[in-house]
């Protein structure tokens, strides 16, 4: 019963340095969506995907891009990583884009940049 | 401005202690949901509220969605340490995600 798998659970990278953040659910689910966590400023939405082939910006996209060629699989990739890209990030999907629509999130990538 | 203002922000409570955070906007909701967040994991769904007054109950938790539809509370009777975490109020965005009050850290102490 895996349900959202996020790798890695830690990383630290320096500056300028490129990474993808790896997210896959085994639910089937149609959305999928990236949010960054920072103190103070709750969770915030990065990038989301209501579909295989589909990608749209969230509130907080610069310095981010995402794909998904698949269902299962949004992958987030940091571009050139900065010191203020430093947060806890959060990989989260449901059934459909509905209001009402439980979100499902993985364990996250606690990820440092030095 | 915060769409959704949740407090209090952080609370120390000794085990078998009742308490209630907070969850409050000016605006309007179809629905809310409240999610627990554990050190080092996720959040969780816990309950969906839809309904102008409903009370939904989860063992020890009970959640109140206002009457209006601006503002639920959750009450917990009898708070136990794997209570502890971070409680997370939320509802949908228009690009189908999730808009997420700060949250209330909560530890309860044995």
């Amino acid at each position: 019963n895996a349900g959202v798998t996020q790798t890695p659970k830690f990383q630290v990278l320096k500056t300028g340095q490129s990474m993808t953040l790896q997210c896959a659910q085994d639910m089937n689910h149609e959305y999928m969506s990236w949010y960054r966590q920072d103190p103070g400023m709750g969770l915030r939405l990065i990038h989301y995907s209501v579909g295989a082939g589909i990608t749209d910006q969230g509130e907080v996209p610069n310095g981010y891009n995402v794909s998904r060629s698949t269902t299962e699989d949004f992958p987030l990739r940091l571009l050139s990583a900065a010191p203020s890209q430093t947060s806890v990030y959060f990989c989260a999907s449901s059934h459909s884009r509905g209001e009402n629509q439980p979100q499902h999130f993985g364990d996250g990538t606690r990820l440092s940049i030095l | 401005t915060q769409l959704l203002e949740q407090s209090p922000q952080f609370l120390s409570i000794q085990e078998g202690e009742n308490l209630t955070v907070y969850c409050n906007s000016s605006s309007v909701f179809s629905s809310l949901q409240w999610y627990r967040q554990e050190p080092g994991e996720g959040p969780v769904l816990l309950v969906t509220v839809v309904t102008g007054g409903e009370v939904k109950k989860l063992k020890r938790l009970t959640f109140q969605f206002g009457d209006a539809r601006k503002d639920s509370s959750l009450h917990i009777t009898a708070a136990q340490p794997g209570d502890t975490g971070l409680y997370l109020c939320a509802v949908g965005g228009s690009q189908g995600n999730l808009i997420f009050g700060k949250g209330t850290k909560l530890s309860v102490k044995p």
